[in-house]
């Protein structure tokens, strides 16, 4: 069964300080590996999705990366602002999983003004 | 661009009443699930659809039951509301197989049960 961690569960950083956020996973036969933000009683916002053949997707100031045989992706958040303040949720697909989803808990970002 | 929408977005049932949440999506997405979220435990799965026409359990199913109406609609319903039910109740949908394809969440149901 896959299973998948994100580490640190929560952070807390100055505004402008960069973000680096972990998630692994057991199983290295992913179909692809997708980054969501859950703001406060919100739904989950799709931010990056990374096919399992690459090796990174960058979006604005979001860059994530991927390295399939280590069973690790890594979310940076560049020059961090207070509007970055959510739960960032990594999640990852297979086919041997029916291609449903596995999430991580999450890590639980605040930003300070 | 509506994407995926639930409804109601919030309900309150006595204990042993009825309900069904509704869930439709406009992106020609072949599959369909739906999670719970609760503190602590994360998103869980309830029911996906692959696709139309067939529906298979998740994680935790007990107590729902599921109905792919079309391609677009994905229902859920309970039958007989308990107090372990209440949580918050998100619909998504993808394309099954497509690699660039990710899945997309409603914005959510947040249900208690009293």
């Amino acid at each position: 069964k896959q299973e998948v961690t994100q580490i640190p569960a929560a952070l807390s950083v100055p505004e402008g300080e960069n973000l680096v956020l972990n998630c692994s996973f057991t199983d290295s036969a992913i179909y692809n590996l997708q980054w969501f933000r859950q703001d406060p009683g919100k739904g989950l916002t799709s931010l990056l999705l990374i096919q399992s053949s690459q090796r990174e997707q960058t979006s604005g100031r979001l860059n994530a990366s991927l390295d399939k045989s280590s069973g690790r992706s890594t979310l940076y958040i560049a020059a961090s602002q207070p509007g970055d303040s959510a739960t960032y949720l990594c999640a990852v697909s297979s086919p041997f999983n029916d291609y449903k989803l596995s999430f991580g808990a999450g890590t639980t970002v605040t930003v300070r003004a | 661009n509506a994407g995926v929408t639930q409804t109601p977005k919030f309900q309150v049932l006595k204990t042993g009443q009825s309900m069904t949440l509704q869930c439709a999506q406009d992106m020609n997405h072949n599959s369909m699930y739906w999670y719970r979220q609760d503190p602590g435990m994360g998103l869980r799965l309830i029911y996906y659809s692959a696709s139309e026409g067939t529906t298979d359990k998740g994680e935790v199913p007990n107590g729902y039951n599921v109905s792919r109406l079309n391609k677009r609609e994905f229902s859920l319903r309970l039958e007989s509301a308990a107090p372990s039910q209440t949580s918050v109740y998100f619909c998504a949908s993808s394309y099954r197989g497509g690699r660039n394809y990710g899945y997309t969440f409603g914005s959510g149901t947040r249900l208690t049960v009293v």
